[in-house]
């Protein structure tokens, strides 16, 4: 079974502070990774993605994360955040032997105070 | 393009009762997943369908069921509605199974 931990359950930062959210996975095989954005009203949006290669990958909106397999981990990273960053962030996995089932992990509240 | 969209937005139903939600998937997409949201919790997988066959299902009861069409629009429906079933339900759609997937806006279900 796959399983995802976010560890940081609420986050404020002010503008222009950097940003990084944990999200480690629990899964013996090869995954794919995924974070989503859910701004305050608004649905689940897909904010990056990792299938294979590169294991640093850039997504939507400045924001970016690193695969490291070793540590079962996809942090999600952004250098400067906007008050408009204010959202709920969820990491995903998928593993290639659970069919395409997403498990997320509980989320993370961002908060950023301008 | 038109995204996912899902239909009713909101919906109230009592314990015991039947309720059917709908899904139209992305234009071009074959796939597509159902999740349930409780407040405060990511989305947790009920069940996905591929090409109009139920291709995974996650840890729900059996009065959890879906269809496809043919157009790849689908249904999730749940039986002996209980309380614990309010949430949000989320429809996701994909271009095929391994690919990512696009959610809906959501429905939605308070059960009194």
């Amino acid at each position: 079974a796959q399983s995802v931990s976010q560890h940081n359950h609420h986050v404020i930062l002010s503008e222009a502070a950097s940003l990084e959210l944990g999200c480690n996975y629990s899964y013996g095989g090869t995954v794919n990774l995924f974070w989503y954005v859910q701004y305050p009203g608004q649905h689940l949006q897909l904010l990056l993605k990792y299938f294979s290669g590169d294991p640093l990958v850039k997504g939507i909106k400045g924001f970016e994360a690193e695969f490291i397999k070793s540590k079962f981990s996809f942090n999600l990273r952004k250098p400067s955040v906007q008050w408009s960053d204010t959202a709920e962030y969820f990491c995903a996995v998928n593993g290639n032997n659970a069919g395409n089932m997403l498990t997320f992990g509980g989320g993370t509240r961002l908060m950023v105070k301008p | 393009e038109t995204g996912v969209t899902q239909s009713p937005t909101h919906l109230i139903k009592t314990r015991g009762q039947q309720v059917t939600l709908r899904c139209s998937s992305q234009s071009g997409h074959n796939t597509v997943s159902w999740y349930q949201q409780a407040l405060g919790q990511g989305p947790q997988f009920i069940f996905q369908y591929y090409r109009e066959e139920e291709n995974g299902r996650g840890n729900f009861p059996p009065r959890f069921s879906g269809l496809q069409f043919p157009n790849y629009s689908s249904e999730l429906n749940v039986n002996a509605l209980e309380l614990g079933d309010s949430a949000l339900y989320l429809c996701a759609s994909s271009w095929d199974k391994a690919y990512e997937q696009y959610f809906g806006p959501g429905t939605r279900l308070t059960v009194t």
